[in-house]
């Protein structure tokens, strides 16, 4: 079955910490990784995307996902948190030629000044 | 480019009522998708539209609900004798798929809230 994991619920950094979220994906061919982040009121807003090359790939506002295909994972990172990150952020999967993305449950994250 | 426009933001409406929403996509992009995202969930696919022609409904898509992409532009949804169950955010994204060209983003817009009392 075609799934998108994310096991944290919530997550609370301080400003300026580094940022981790995880994000696990079932999918039965080459997969198309994204994350997306949503602020309150706010329609989804594209972070960055894998879909070849580079397992490491670079996103907006210094975000950061490495595709790790052994471990069916694609982890989002900041290395150091600014307070607008806070926000909910969503991994999805699709694959080459979709219409249909898979997203996860989300990642909710609060940053502490 | 102004991105994708959904009207109204907000809904509110008595059970067994009918409800229209518009989505208006990125004027070049002929694929437009419909979501739905309850509270802490993420968005759930609900059909989409390759210009006017409605491709795939999920299962998730009742026989209240119906969409609509008339001349491969605008679409609406509309949900028939709304349920308490149908409160949540309708979500639209539009893409641009070619020959060649399929970047896989979806540009979504900011949604339509739909509380059914």
């Amino acid at each position: 079955a075609q799934s998108v994991t994310q096991p944290d619920i919530h997550i609370t950094v301080s400003e300026g910490a580094s940022l981790e979220l995880r994000c696990n994906y079932s999918y039965g061919a080459t997969p198309y990784l994204f994350w997306y982040v949503q602020s309150p009121g706010q329609g989804l807003q594209l972070l960055l995307k894998y879909f070849s090359g580079d397992t490491l790939v670079q996103g907006i506002k210094g975000f950061e996902a490495e595709f790790k295909r052994s471990q069916s994972s694609f982890n989002l990172r900041k290395p150091s948190v600014h307070w607008s990150d806070a926000a909910e952020y969503f991994c999805a999967v699709g694959g080459s030629g979709t219409y249909k993305y898979i997203f996860g449950t989300g990642t909710r994250l609060k940053v502490l000044a | 480019d102004t991105g994708v426009s959904q009207n109204p933001r907000h809904k509110i409406t008595k059970r067994g009522q009918n409800v229209t929403f518009r989505c208006d996509p990125i004027s070049e992009h002929n694929r437009l998708y419909w979501y739905r995202q309850t509270l802490g969930q993420g968005p759930e696919f609900l059909t989409y539209f390759q210009n006017e022609a409605q491709l795939e409904k999920s299962r998730l898509l009742s026989d209240r609900f119906s969409a609509e992409r008339p001349k491969g532009s605008f679409s609406t949804l509309e949900i028939q004798r709304t349920e308490q169950g149908d409160s949540a955010m309708y979500l639209c994204a539009s893409s641009l798929v070619a020959s060649g060209l399929n970047t896989g983003e979806l540009f979504f817009g900011e949604g339509s809230r739909l509380t059914v009392l």
